[in-house]
């Protein structure tokens, strides 16, 4: 059950896009279609914003979309803002009903 | 709406006990699975443990196998975490979270922090 692999951090300008990438293995995001992305803004309860890849929950933006291939999973978040400044962590299923999370990537809007 | 809120954090000495409590509500409790997910000061997410809504097996990670029991109790619409033989690197703040059924998870209470120091 080792941390998928995020970079620590990414950076992009208002209005700008940028991707986080998501590396995992064969156990698990190469695996199962099963990855999501949550948001945690500092001192916040993690928000969910994308399931089973590319999938977004309702009421999420349509500026955040996911995407796989073999075992990297991203993140693009398009037309920045503000306020999407925080913390991102991928997560997918691992077989068995286990889990396992990303590192975590800081997202700076510059 | 759906809320969850976890307590009985705190500190406790390394080789101690602590149950965490997880109060939901604005939804049936029994209908769906159930996460503990922690977070240590400074670090990133690690899922603990999860409850399926159906039958009575139960899941966790393999750092905690052994000294965690995740459980749950429909008709008070509450689940725990029992933890033991806690060590300093189980300090973290506990987060609740509901599965989606879609092998994710949709939300989040607060968390509840638990400190293990002498």
């Amino acid at each position: 059950q080792s941390a998928l692999t995020q970079p620590a951090s990414v950076s992009g300008s208002p209005g700008q896009s940028i991707a986080i990438s998501c590396t995992g293995t064969s156990s698990d995001v190469a695996g199962y279609d099963h990855v999501s992305w949550y948001q945690q803004h500092p001192g916040k309860a993690p928000k969910f914003i994308l399931f089973d890849v590319n999938n977004r929950p309702s009421g999420v933006s349509d500026r955040f979309s996911g995407s796989k291939s073999g075992n990297t999973a991203s993140l693009t978040i398009s037309g920045l803002q503000a306020d999407d400044e925080a913390e991102y962590y991928c997560c997918s299923y691992a077989r068995s009903n286990t889990w396992v999370f990303g590192g975590g990537t800081k997202l700076t809007v510059l | 709406q759906v809320q969850l809120v976890e307590s009985g954090g705190g500190v406790v000495q390394p080789g101690g006990s602590l149950i965490l409590s997880c109060a939901a509500s604005g939804f049936t409790l029994s209908a769906y699975g159930m996460h503990w997910v922690r977070q240590a000061p400074g670090k990133g997410l690690e899922w603990v443990a999860f409850f399926p809504y159906y039958g009575s097996n139960t899941y966790c990670a393999d750092s905690v196998r052994g000294r965690i029991t995740i459980s749950r109790d429909n008709s008070k619409s509450t689940l725990f975490l029992q933890m033991r033989s806690l060590r300093t690197d189980d300090t973290a703040v506990y987060f609740c979270a509901r599965d989606t059924s879609n092998w994710a998870f949709d939300y989040w209470g607060q968390g509840a922090l638990v400190i293990v120091s002498a």
